[in-house]
């Protein structure tokens, strides 16, 4: 139990074109998932929460108009990185719980190259 | 804000020895205190957790063991298999608002045959 996937695993895309990443809970409903960033040999980096049915909460520094978050679902949540530039190739990693748990469980992560 | 930290950053074993992490937070409020694994090119993998209402939990050759106290918990690994190398990340939950987990920096463990 407790399996939350990711898509795409990778991503190559050119300067300037906008890149989606869906993070799914396959067998339990989601009511927070959380978005992460991770450079090579570092920690996670928690970019945003969101809340099924609501508006993302950015932490601070990071653009909410730069990276979009969207969850629609208790099984679904998407980041779109608008714009991309190189700068922002990096770990993605999302990670979902379910309501009244502490437990956070992680996607397999997606790896972002922008050319 | 709560902060975590994390020693040793690497740690070197040979297969069959002990291996223990050891992390300390800020926020005396924080009561759930996850530990994971990540593999090289993987998402974080939980492997044990402890709340703050228990002092020792373990799971066949893991063990976690927490210090209100003191605010220091530590991972414990026993007959270490090469198969264990990875990163280990310990966390501590921010016991307000969304409940987010603040990471310490990570440990790189190398079990050798």
């Amino acid at each position: 139990g407790a399996v939350v996937s990711q898509h795409p695993s990778w991503v190559i895309c050119k300067s300037g074109t906008s890149v989606k990443i869906e993070c799914r809970s396959l067998d339990f409903q989601a009511t927070t998932m959380f978005w992460y960033r991770q450079f090579p040999k570092q920690s996670l980096m928690l970019m945003a929460t969101s809340n099924e049915g609501s508006k993302a909460t950015y932490e601070q520094g990071v653009e909410k108009d730069k990276f979009l978050i969207n969850h629609a679902s208790l099984t679904l949540s998407t980041l779109t990185v608008t714009s991309a530039h190189p700068e922002d190739s990096s770990f993605y990693i999302c990670s979902a719980r379910e309501q009244t748990q502490e437990t956070q469980y992680f996607g397999p992560g997606t790896r972002l190259l922008v050319l | 804000g709560e902060n975590v930290e994390q020693h040793p950053s690497t740690l070197s074993v040979q297969e069959g020895d002990s291996a223990v992490i050891k992390c300390t937070y800020s926020d005396s409020a924080s009561n759930y205190f996850p530990w994971y694994k990540q593999e090289l090119g993987k998402g974080p993998q939980l492997i044990i957790d402890i709340r703050s209402n228990v002092g020792e939990k373990k799971d066949q050759r893991i063990a976690v063991t927490l210090n209100k106290t003191a605010k220091h918990f530590s991972l414990h690994i026993t007959e270490t298999q090469p198969e264990d190398s990875a990163v280990y990340f310990c966390a501590a939950t921010i016991p307000r608002g969304f409940q987010k987990l603040v990471f310490g920096t990570g440990t790189r463990l190398l079990v050798s045959p």
